[in-house]
């Protein structure tokens, strides 16, 4: 099973400062299958990035995704009241999907 | 527009069972694969297995073999999960989410289904 380890855990910035989330997984990912999506409190998941740098359907160019290998980033270039989430990364590489364990941004 | 619309909240007893049903429109059924993935109370997310919407033919993430079952009613485009021997710890909130296929990422997902397992 591949482990995706996210840091940090909490993230607490002011609006407009950027944002930089890490992933790193246990075993080299191919780039073609690595995700992120965005929970905000009582609400379904929602893909933001998929194969690591591709900004789904109507998602603000804000959020950028790059990496490769094992270390992977997802940056939030200006942050807005509403970024206010938890941020998963996920694999897909493996017929046995992970995600990592989250990290929550905080807007002061 | 994609829908996937789950069932309501459940409340049950240890050892029971539960049927989670998480029905779609919008797309054509059988040509994306239907996922779980599991929430527990302020928890992060967990990968419960996908079915194959087109053989019916699921897989299991390794912590959800044994008690967790996936099937398929394509008549009516649902997706079902169903959880037996209910222990407290299934206290979760049950999720949907479709995939173009397994090496795509979970565009759709349900709205979710609270599952609550106490005496």
């Amino acid at each position: 099973e591949i482990v995706l380890t996210q840091s940090p855990g909490t993230l607490s910035l002011s609006p407009g400062e950027r944002a930089t989330l890490s992933c790193r997984a246990s075993q080299s990912v191919s780039s073609s299958y690595l995700a992120w999506y965005q929970q905000k409190p009582g609400q379904a998941p929602r893909l933001l990035i998929y194969a690591a740098s591709r900004r789904d359907t109507g998602i603000a160019d804000r959020f950028s995704g790059s990496g490769s290998g094992t270390d992977f980033t997802l940056t939030i270039s200006r942050l807005e009241p509403e970024d206010s989430a938890v941020y998963y990364c996920q694999q897909y590489v493996s017929h046995l999907r992970t995600f990592g364990q989250g990290t929550k941004v905080e807007i002061k | 527009q994609v829908q996937l619309v789950q069932s309501g909240s459940e409340l049950e007893k240890p050892g029971a069972s539960v049927k989670v049903s998480c029905k779609a429109s919008g797309y054509t059924f059988n040509t994306y694969a239907m996922n779980w993935v599991r929430q527990a109370p302020g928890q992060g997310l967990e990968w419960m297995g996908w079915i194959n919407t087109n053989t019916g033919n699921p897989t299991y993430a390794q912590a959800f073999t044994g008690r967790f079952v996936f099937s398929l009613d394509t008549s009516v485009s649902t997706a079902y999960l169903q959880i037996n021997s209910l222990k407290a710890e299934d206290t979760a909130m049950y999720y949907c989410a479709r995939s173009p296929s397994v090496g795509a990422p979970h565009d759709y997902w349900g709205q979710g289904t609270l599952v609550t397992v106490s005496s």
